[in-house]
């Protein structure tokens, strides 16, 4: 089944304290990238990834972090995380970046505290 | 830069009353568009899309949208809702020459007994 696996689903964190949230896709796809989603303000691209090796920012990059060391695995870091970053977080892939089907990961609640 | 409007955050609607929901956007060229839902807890599930051709598209779960140049508009419509379409809708505009993709800020739709 074609599908994108984040984790953690939910996850309560500390301000300060380093976490990471996976995302693995099976479709074999180049693009890959992280939203997050917050009320009246739609989702918001943080980073993209057109290729292995290949990332770049979204719009609001500003505290994250990634990586693309393998196709299918594409971690969202958080070195220092702050309560600004409390959000709803999704990961999505497609065959190119845009003028294909996104599938989107089922989502990261997280709270900073 | 391309841009997606939602203009409504929210709607009720009654169940077995039609719906639409607004999407405009702000685009040089013929864009490629696409509605997304998201069911609560849930990531963001492709309703259907349009690239090229017959303007009125078909997609899952009994939806339906117009594409209308002149108004620049991608309106989604379903005659008879049912309780199950409570959710968040997401209308997205993908750029293939400048490869960028961007979503509205979501409709809530509420459907009332």
């Amino acid at each position: 089944e074609a599908q994108v696996t984040q984790n953690p689903r939910y996850l309560i964190t500390v301000t300060g304290k380093k976490l990471t949230v996976t995302c693995s896709q099976n479709m074999n796809h180049e693009y890959m990238s992280w939203y997050r989603q917050d009320p009246g303000l739609g989702l918001r691209q943080i980073y993209y990834s057109m290729n292995v090796e290949v990332t770049d920012k979204g719009d609001v990059p500003e505290g994250y972090k990634v990586s693309r060391k393998e196709k299918r695995n594409f971690p969202l870091i958080l070195e220092s995380p702050s309560p600004n970053q409390t959000s709803l977080y999704f990961c999505a892939s497609s065959r190119k970046r845009a003028g294909t089907e996104a599938f989107f990961g089922q989502g990261t609640r997280l709270t900073v505290v | 830069a391309q841009s997606v409007t939602q203009p409504d955050i929210h709607i009720t609607v009654s169940e077995g009353a039609s719906l639409e929901l607004r999407c405009n956007y702000s685009y040089g060229a013929t864009p490629y568009l696409f509605w997304y839902v998201q069911s609560p807890g849930q990531g963001l599930q492709l309703l259907l899309k349009y690239f090229s051709g017959d303007t009125l598209v078909q997609g899952i779960k009994g939806f339906e949208a117009e594409f209308k140049r002149s108004q620049s508009s991608f309106n989604l419509r379903k005659p008879s809702v049912h309780w199950s379409d409570a959710a968040e809708y997401f209308c997205a505009v993908g750029d293939y020459n400048n490869n960028d993709m961007r979503f509205g800020a979501g409709t809530r739709l509420t459907v009332k007994p």
